[in-house]
């Protein structure tokens, strides 16, 4: 069965530093997307991305945030300069045109210190 | 400002009897209704959705049932099953099928099959 998959699965990253997740979407989807969930928290929408562009972003998702599709198959998060409160479970999701059933990848754990 | 709802952080039901979980919510342009479970350290799974021109909707032990005069939906899960242990999300779309609208979730309800 087609599925999401993240790398890594857990990133340990300095304050300020970048870092880059990884996800490839399933593969005849069109539409991708980040979650996070901070530890306890509901799962926040970041980002969607379609047709090679940002459709819509959140407030979470400012200037330090970027997302790009570098060839068919990878969708990457990306965060400038990492902050604490970066520290997170972020999920990559897909979903193909004709229904909104997205699915999710498995996560990658970011601790930032 | 939550748009979606849980207000049972966990419910706790013994094996073999029916499990239903709640979820209200505000935005009247959300169309589309799915809930998703998930075990610790992985992704939430798609479970069952629902369409606001339908009421209810059933794909085996599972069934979804929504209101939209009360902007109420809740899950059924009958017969509850030890491996249905998970926290469950209800999650809200503004754009069936059409746009790259993101989704809206709720907090999650815990769900614990006691043998």
């Amino acid at each position: 069965e087609p599925e999401v998959t993240q790398t890594p699965s857990h990133q340990v990253t300095q304050m300020g530093q970048e870092v880059i997740l990884r996800c490839v979407p399933i593969s005849n989807h069109l539409y991708f997307y980040w979650y996070r969930q901070i530890l306890g928290q509901k799962v926040e929408f970041l980002v969607s991305f379609y047709n090679n562009e940002i459709s819509e972003k959140s407030e979470i998702f400012d200037d330090q945030f970027s997302v790009e599709r570098p060839d068919g198959s990878n969708f990457t998060l990306k965060i400038r300069s990492t902050k604490l409160e970066d520290s997170a479970m972020y999920f990559c999701a897909s979903r193909g045109h004709a229904r909104p059933e997205a699915f999710f990848g498995q996560g990658t754990r970011l601790t930032v210190v | 400002d939550q748009q979606v709802k849980q207000n049972s952080p966990s419910l706790s039901v013994q094996e073999g009897r029916i499990s239903i979980l709640n979820c209200d919510y505000t935005n009247s342009m959300f169309d589309y209704f799915l809930w998703y479970k998930k075990y610790p350290a992985e992704g939430p799974t798609f479970l069952i959705s629902i369409s606001s021109i339908k009421d209810k909707n059933e794909d085996g032990r599972f069934t979804v049932f929504l209101n939209k005069s009360a902007k109420h939906l809740s899950l059924h899960i009958v017969p509850s099953q030890p491996g249905d242990s998970a926290v469950y999300f209800c999650a809200a779309s503004a754009r069936a099928g059409g746009g790259a609208d993101g989704l809206t979730f709720g907090k999650g309800t815990h769900l614990i099959i006691q043998p």
